[in-house]
């Protein structure tokens, strides 16, 4: 079946840092791929997206790049900042299942000043 | 545009007791979602709701149901409340088509005394 590996957390970064937070995916048909951002007391919000291979989404200084020959989907950003501390959760649909959104265990991140 | 609203923020109850949570999601969109979130673990699926059908349901037990109203808002119903029932309820909504991003409300914070 479908599934999401993220990297497992927490990750704790320095302001202006480099981030990658690594998601690899299984998925029998041809997925979309998503980032979701969950902010303290909130819920998930849609941070970026990529229909199919070779795309790359972006979003407020994030960016990950759909690789079909690595099945993975990994988040960057070149500087972060305290703002960013949040939950981040890789998260698939593949038109095969016309299903719930498969959603990774979520990675925590911490930035320290 | 008005995103998905959910209420209420706050539930305390007792263990037994019944509690009723809802969900208004996103105009024009169809499908509803539920997940539930307990402290420190990733979303668990409980319930996808469409055009007022129940199309899906996680490994959750009966007593977690559920319906979907002609607007498209919708309830999910916790009977017999047990301690474990404490967590973050999560409700999302989206298009009817295949591989549409699922937009999140803030959840409702439901807390078992």
């Amino acid at each position: 079946g479908n599934s999401v590996t993220q990297m497992e957390g927490p990750v704790t970064l320095s302001e202006e840092a480099f981030l990658t937070i690594n998601c690899t995916y299984t998925a029998t048909g041809y997925p979309s791929l998503f980032w979701y951002v969950q902010y303290p007391g909130e819920g998930l919000q849609l941070l970026l997206k990529a229909t199919k291979a070779d795309d790359k989404g972006s979003n407020k200084g994030f960016e990950a790049t759909y690789r079909k020959e690595t099945t993975s989907f990994h988040l960057e950003k070149g500087s972060v900042q305290v703002s960013d501390s949040a939950v981040y959760f890789c998260a698939l649909s593949d038109e095969t299942s016309y299903d719930k959104v498969i959603f990774g265990p979520g990675t925590s991140l911490s930035v320290i000043p | 545009e008005a995103g998905v609203t959910q209420s209420p923020t706050h539930l305390i109850k007792t263990r037994g007791q019944q509690a009723t949570l809802r969900c208004s999601p996103i105009s024009g969109h169809t499908s509803v979602y539920w997940y539930q979130q307990a402290l420190g673990l990733g979303l668990q699926f409980l319930l996808w709701y469409d055009e007022g059908e129940e199309r899906n349901r996680g490994n959750f037990p009966p007593r977690f149901s559920g319906r979907q109203f002609p607007n498209y808002s919708s309830e999910l119903n916790v009977n017999a409340l047990e301690l474990e029932d404490s967590a973050l309820y999560l409700c999302a909504s989206s298009l009817a088509y295949s591989n549409q991003p699922q937009h999140f409300g803030d959840g409702t914070r439901l807390s078992i005394l």
